[in-house]
């Protein structure tokens, strides 16, 4: 079945530092891909998406593209702050014979950023 | 409202008492789905709820899981003769239908954390 595999945290990090989060896919289709994110004592919110290859999901300066040839979609940030630290799950989602377009999610990778 | 909204924000419980969790999706949104997030097991898919169809009861752990959605908008997980391993965050999302290629954001409420003792 469908399946998402991320980088297992925690991931330490000082001020300014560059971010990546490896996620990678199994689908039998063509899903879409999500990040969402937790910050501490707050709900899930979406962070970026990609809905086909080779679109770039951006927000808040995170990037991440859909690369289907790797099968990856992995998060970076050129410059993290303080405020950035939180937990990040990479998620897919498929709507296609047998799948009701349920969300699959990594396990998480907690990022933890020092002033 | 604004966002999904789910009550109680926090639940603790006795082993063998039954709960109901209940979600409030956004206005307009005709998917909405149950997760749970624990420590062990992350986040896991519980149950699917398009429209008026029946809902998709596969993502359930067990039969002491039962999900009903009344006038296609609010809808409450019941926990029957809960078990210790039954506490975890329980999450309610809600999106517009989904179509081919899943894209359409879903959009999650602040969750409900039970807690059985």
């Amino acid at each position: 079945g469908d399946s998402v595999t991320q980088m297992e945290g925690p991931v330490t990090l000082s001020e300014e530092a560059f971010l990546t989060i490896n996620c990678t896919y199994t689908a039998t289709g063509y899903p879409s891909l999500f990040w969402y994110v937790q910050y501490p004592g707050e709900g899930l919110q979406l962070l970026l998406k990609a809905t086909k290859a080779d679109d770039k999901g951006s927000n808040k300066g995170f990037e991440a593209t859909y690369r289907k040839e790797t099968t990856s979609f992995h998060l970076e940030k050129g410059s993290v702050q303080v405020s950035d630290s939180a937990v990040y799950f990479c998620a897919l989602r498929a709507f296609y014979g047998g799948s009701q377009g349920n969300l699959i999610f990594g396990k998480g990778t907690k990022l933890s950023v020092k002033p | 409202g604004a966002g999904v909204s789910q009550s109680p924000s926090n639940k603790v419980t006795e082993k063998g008492k039954d709960v109901e969790l209940r979600c409030d999706p956004i206005s307009g949104h005709t998917a909405l789905y149950w997760y749970r997030q624990s420590l062990g097991q992350g986040l896991e898919f519980l149950i699917y709820f398009q429209g008026n169809s029946a809902p998709d009861k596969s993502g359930l752990p067990s039969d002491r899981f039962s999900a009903e959605r009344t006038g296609g908008s609010v809808s409450t997980l019941t926990i029957q003769r809960t078990q210790q391993e039954d506490s975890a965050v329980y999450l309610c999302a809600s999106s517009q239908a989904p179509t081919t290629g899943g894209r359409e954001t879903q959009y999650f409420g602040p969750g409900t954390r039970l807690l059985v003792l």
